[in-house]
Parts: C-alpha cells; structure tokens; sequence
C-alpha cells in the first residue's frame, strides 16, 4: 500500500468554526490531490497540488483552501464549516511519469458538521 | 465536459456467477482508463488501469476490463464472483490534455448473494 496516511481519521465539529484536515505521504510523489466522496457522486475534485506551494482548484473548491509548504504534507482547511461540508474526505497521491499516471488513496477522514 | 457515467446504482449476483460493470466516459481526448474499489470504511483500491495499447488489460483479484474506442466505454469483468467482491467500484477517466486530474463515476455496488 502507498505510504498515506491522514489525520484525524474522524471529527465531529460545529457549524461556523474552522476545520483543518491533513494527508501525509511517504512517497514523496510530486501531486496531491483532495476529493470528498459524498453518495451518488463519487469522488469530487476538491483542490490538488502538483508541487510545493502550487495548488490549483478542482470541481468543488468553494468555502474550501489547501497549502502545501513540504511534499509530504496537504493541508485542507474548512474556513467556516457548513453542514453541507458533513463527508468523507480523501486524499490522493499520483507521480505522473511517461504516458500515464495513477492516483492512490489515503484511508480516508469522516467529517461531522452539526 | 469530461464525463463518466456508470448506468448501474446497484448490482446483485450470485457467487460464482460471471459479472459485468459498465462504465462510459466523455472525453474529448485519448483516455487514460481507470477502475477503482472501495470495501465499506476504506480507502479506494486501484484495480486496473489503461493507458495505450492491447485494449484488454488485467488487474488484481481476478479483474479484467476492455477499452472500447467506438463505444466510449471500459466495462469491467470478472468470471466468476466470490463473496469478498462485495464492495463500490468506482470508474475513472483522465487524459494528459487536462492535467494530471481524474473524474470519476458515481460507483457501483456490487452485492454478492450465496
């Protein structure tokens, strides 16, 4: 299994306050990517990175920022958490190399906005 | 756009029975071509992927799925289920021409009944 691990893997929080979740990768690939999974969507797109303090929005990227100051750390920080927000959230890892390129997945964090 | 649809919410097959999930994309390019499972409380599992050439390719666990150029489709397959199949498999479709970025369908739930 690829070396990604996120924290906290669960979090309970109340609308209004500020959220921040973290993916880490021993891997030391080149693009990080964070997606919410929410039920008859699939994954969504929420912002990636493909380098050290380059990031770039995705499909959802609203009410949502990302930073990344070391390859193997991804922030994503929730400015004002909504009960919209209330999903599973995954980051991914992918090192882009020749022709094609393929993205692994952390565990996954469950996230609560009451 | 760049689309993915996965026509079926649900499937149920008898283990042992032979299974087919279908996936259909929209792309204005050459895909990269990619199936993904996830068991309940985990992360997304790559099963196969497609970059270029032989259009029949194979992956872990038994799985196999045929790139169809005329079709627009990379349905996945597996000749005979095992109850452990039981899972949400996810299609993916990339391309280079639009960043190192995925879109996925909407998952399938495959349920296995003895």
């Amino acid at each position: 299994d690829a070396g990604i691990t996120q924290s906290p893997r669960h979090k309970v929080t109340e609308t209004g306050t500020p959220v921040t979740l973290r993916c880490h990768q021993t891997e030391n690939h080149r693009y990080m990517y964070w997606y919410r999974q929410d039920p008859g969507h699939g994954l969504r797109l929420i912002h990636y990175s493909y380098g050290v303090k380059d990031t770039d929005k995705g499909e959802v990227s609203d009410g949502y920022s990302v930073s990344r100051s070391k390859t193997e750390d991804f922030l994503l920080t929730l400015e004002s958490a909504t009960s919209s927000q209330t999903s599973v959230y995954f980051c991914a890892i992918s090192d882009p190399q020749g022709i094609g390129y393929e993205q692994y997945f952390g565990p996954g964090t469950r996230l609560t906005v009451t | 756009a760049q689309s993915v649809t996965q026509p079926d919410i649900h499937i149920t097959v008898s283990e042992g029975a032979s299974l087919e999930l279908r996936c259909n994309y929209s792309y204005g390019a050459t895909p990269y071509l990619f199936w993904y499972v996830q068991s309940p409380g985990q992360g997304l599992q790559l099963l196969l992927k497609y970059f270029s050439g032989d259009t029949l390719v194979q992956g872990i666990k038994g799985f196999e799925a045929e790139f169809k150029r005329s079709q627009s489709s990379f349905n996945l397959r597996k000749p005979s289920v095992h109850w452990s199949d039981a899972a949400e498999y996810f299609c993916a479709v990339g391309a280079r021409e639009y960043g190192n970025k995925l879109v996925f369908g909407a998952g399938t739930i495959l349920r296995v009944k003895s």
